[in-house]
C-alpha cells in the first residue's frame, strides 16, 4: 500500500517558474526522501531529510518536513524543461528496516 | 547512470507462465531490494536480500521470490503469472550503514502479462 499521497498529481509550468510539490505521509518515520522519474523508467535520488531536521537544500532543491503535520514539500527553483519528470517523495518508517515506502507521485510538465 | 544493471529491459509473458528478472548491483553495495510500479503508482516494496538472506518483504504472495548471490547480484522469479503483474519491476542496491541509506536504482523490467 502507499504511504501517502502527493499533491497535486499533475503539474505544468513555464521554464524559468517554480515548482512546488507537497507530500503527506501516515506514520512516524526516520525520514523522508525525494526521487525523481523520468517516462517510466528508473528513480534517481533527489535529496534525503532526516526526521529530526526542518529544511534541506541541494542546488535548485529545497525541502521542508513538518512532522506534526506529517506532510513535506518539495521546491524546484528556476524551473528548466530538463526538470519535466515524475517526483515521488519516500519515506523510511520508524522500525522499517531501509524499506521505502512511496506516495503516489506528482507529474511535472516544465514547458518552454 | 547509477551502476545497477537489470535484465531484460522489456518481456512479454502468458498466463501462468513464469519469469526470472536479473539484477546487478553497484559495486561495493551488499543489499538489494526489488519493487513493482504499476502504471500510474509509486512503487510498492516487494522484498529486500542482504548478504544472501531475505531481510524483509513486502505484500506479495509467495509466488513471488528472489535470490540473492554471492557477487551481490539478486533474481526476482515470479511464479503463476497473473494479469495483474504487469508492471515495471525495479531493483535497487545500496551499502547497509545502519541509517540513512541512499538506494540505486536500475533502470527496470517492463513485464506485460497477456
Amino acid at each position: 500500500s502507499q504511504q501517502g499521497e502527493e499533491d497535486p498529481q499533475a503539474l505544468s509550468i513555464q521554464e524559468g517558474e517554480n515548482a512546488t510539490m507537497n507530500c503527506s505521509y501516515k506514520t512516524s518515520i526516520n525520514n523522508l526522501q525525494w526521487y525523481r522519474q523520468n517516462s517510466g523508467r528508473g528513480l534517481v535520488h533527489l535529496i534525503l531529510i532526516r526526521s529530526n531536521e526542518r529544511e534541506k537544500h541541494s542546488g535548485r532543491l529545497r525541502v521542508t518536513l513538518d512532522t506534526s503535520k506529517k506532510s513535506s514539500s518539495l521546491l524546484i527553483t528556476a524551473s528548466r524543461a530538463a526538470d519535466t519528470a515524475s517526483y515521488f517523495c519516500a519515506t523510511v518508517m520508524t522500525g522499517g528496516g531501509n524499506k521505502l515506502t512511496f506516495g503516489t507521485g506528482t507529474q511535472l510538465k516544465v514547458e518552454l | 547512470e547509477t551502476g545497477v544493471t537489470q535484465s531484460p529491459t522489456h518481456l512479454i509473458k502468458t498466463r501462468g507462465q513464469q519469469v526470472t528478472l536479473r539484477c546487478s548491483s553497484q559495486s561495493g553495495h551488499n543489499t538489494v531490494s526489488w519493487y513493482q510500479q504499476a502504471l500510474g503508482q509509486g512503487p510498492q516494496f516487494i522484498f529486500q536480500y542482504y548478504r544472501e538472506e531475505e531481510n524483509g518483504r513486502g505484500n506479495f504472495p509467495p509466488r513471488f521470490s528472489g535470490l540473492q548471490f554471492p557477487n551481490y547480484s539478486s533474481e526476482l522469479n515470479v511464479n503463476a503469472l497473473e494479469l495483474d503483474d504487469s508492471a515495471l519491476y525495479l531493483c535497487a542496491s545500496s551499502q547497509r550503514t545502519g541509517r540513512d541509506e541512499k538506494l540505486f536504482f536500475g533502470s527496470g523490467t517492463q513485464l506485460s502479462v497477456l
